[in-house]
């Protein structure tokens, strides 16, 4: 089945400094990418759909300014946390669609867990 | 708005048995329906799909249901093992590029 991997896997920065989360596609090309953020014992809550050559798309209540998303190539989507507080400490993962398959099954990385002292 | 619930939240089972996992959702126009398992600090590994136009979708002890008209799905899981210790979540698709999860059922198989 289709791959993601996230890089770092755990992450550890001090407050005001910003951090960046790597999300790759292995082996497709995806042209949508997701960013979901999960606190302990929730849910998934979708931060944002991160397109190629566009700008993403943010949910409701997400800073856009914070949390800067980049999808510089059909197989990389990045998400820099700026200026990161303890608040923000959360575990990250992103998703991507592989628009080859039918019906549009998603893949998830395995997480990045984020703390900011 | 759609809103995705699971029931039970925590289920503790003795190895062996056999046991329904619970996923609700308000709206019944959906594109798919998808079954994850977490580990704990783990990312979500896919357990079964089943589009709105299927009834039900298996994989070794695994079943899972769905009836869209009233806005249900069931985990079926046979047998329960140690090994199936996690949290279930249940997911659903709103055919835009959407997913909403539910809160997940924290499943402990005591050996």
């Amino acid at each position: 089945g289709a791959v993601v991997s996230q890089h770092p896997s755990r992450v550890i920065c001090k407050s005001g400094t910003s951090v960046k989360i790597e999300c790759r596609s292995l082996d497709f090309q995806a042209t949508t990418m997701f960013w979901y953020r999960q606190f302990p014992k929730q849910s998934l809550m979708l931060m944002a759909t991160s397109n190629e050559g566009s700008k993403a798309t943010y949910e409701q209540g997400v800073e856009k300014d914070k949390f800067l998303i980049n999808h510089a190539s059909l197989t990389l989507s990045t998400l820099t946390v700026t200026s990161a507080h303890p608040e923000d400490s959360s575990f990250y993962i992103c998703s991507a669609r592989d628009p080859g398959t039918d019906p549009y099954e998603q893949y998830f990385g395995p997480g990045t867990r984020l703390t900011v002292t | 708005k759609q809103e995705v619930t699971q029931i039970p939240a925590a289920l503790s089972v003795p190895e062996g048995e056999n046991l329904v996992l619970n996923c609700s959702f308000t709206d019944s126009a959906i594109y798919n329906l998808q079954w994850f398992r977490q580990d704990p600090g783990k990312g979500l590994t896919s357990l079964l799909l089943i589009q709105s136009s299927q009834r039900e979708q298996t994989s070794g002890r695994l079943n899972a249901s769905l009836d869209k008209s009233s806005g249900r799905s069931t985990l079926y899981i046979a047998a329960s093992q140690p090994g199936d210790s996690a949290t279930y979540l249940c997911a659903v698709n709103t055919g835009g590029f959407k997913t909403i999860f539910g809160a997940g059922t924290r499943l402990f198989v005591k050996a």
